[in-house]
């Protein structure tokens, strides 16, 4: 079955230092959103990527989506305290409406 | 939010007792989920439904089942639970449409002794 995996698992870095996460699916997607999950809390819909090849950016947030549509990537210039949580992709294959998630990425900001 | 209600938020059982688990929403959105949370595991779909008496089974199904009876309501039942079913539970809603987004319930925590 479709299978979609984050690396790195967890990352601690001081603030204003950048951070990336990486999404690779084992299957092409249709698309690719992109969710945070604060500290005790729920997970909640950034965004969504659906062409090949596509880039999106959120303020300090830059979000990619692979030319084969089987990876992805978000970058966050200059974390910020509020950048902690954890961050997960998530796709769906084909014409499946199984949302599948990545196994997400905790990040750590240090003031 | 959106309009979408899990019960309970917290449940402690023992070891071979059903347990049956609750999502409720008020958006009349097609599609439901169900995903279990664990450390290192990201989140992993348990089942989901397409619509009112139609599911399908995710990637850790064993063990649990699901109805959907009514639009606005989803359930899942652990028949017998296990300790391995110690976990954090979150429902999602997505609307019909093949790139809407997922809103997510607060969450249950579950732990079986």
């Amino acid at each position: 079955g479709q299978q979609v995996m984050q690396i790195p698992q967890y990352q601690h870095v001081q603030e204003g230092e950048d951070f990336t996460t990486y999404c690779n699916s084992s299957t092409t997607l249709s698309n690719i959103q992109w969710y945070k999950q604060r500290p005790g809390g729920h997970p909640v819909f950034l965004i969504q990527l659906v062409k090949s090849g596509e880039v999106k950016k959120q303020k300090r947030l830059t979000f990619q989506f692979g030319e084969a549509k089987k990876n992805s990537s978000l970058h966050i210039t200059a974390t910020q305290t509020t950048d902690v949580g954890t961050y997960f992709c998530a796709g769906r294959g084909g014409a499946t409406n199984k949302l599948i998630f990545g196994t997400g990425t905790l990040l750590a900001v240090q003031p | 939010d959106a309009g979408i209600t899990q019960s309970p938020r917290h449940k402690v059982t023992e070891t071979g007792t059903p347990v049956t688990l609750r999502c409720h929403q008020t958006e009349n959105h097609r599609y439901m989920y169900w995903y279990r949370q664990d450390p290192g595991h990201g989140l992993r779909l348990i089942h989901y439904s397409y619509g009112v008496k139609d599911t399908d089974k995710g990637e850790v199904s064993d063990g649990y089942s699901v109805s959907r009876s009514k639009t606005e309501d989803f359930l899942l039942t652990l028949e017998s639970a296990t300790s391995s079913q110690t976990s954090v539970y979150f429902c999602a809603i997505r609307p019909t449409g093949d790139n809407t987004e997922a809103f997510f319930g607060q969450g249950t925590r579950l732990t079986v002794v």
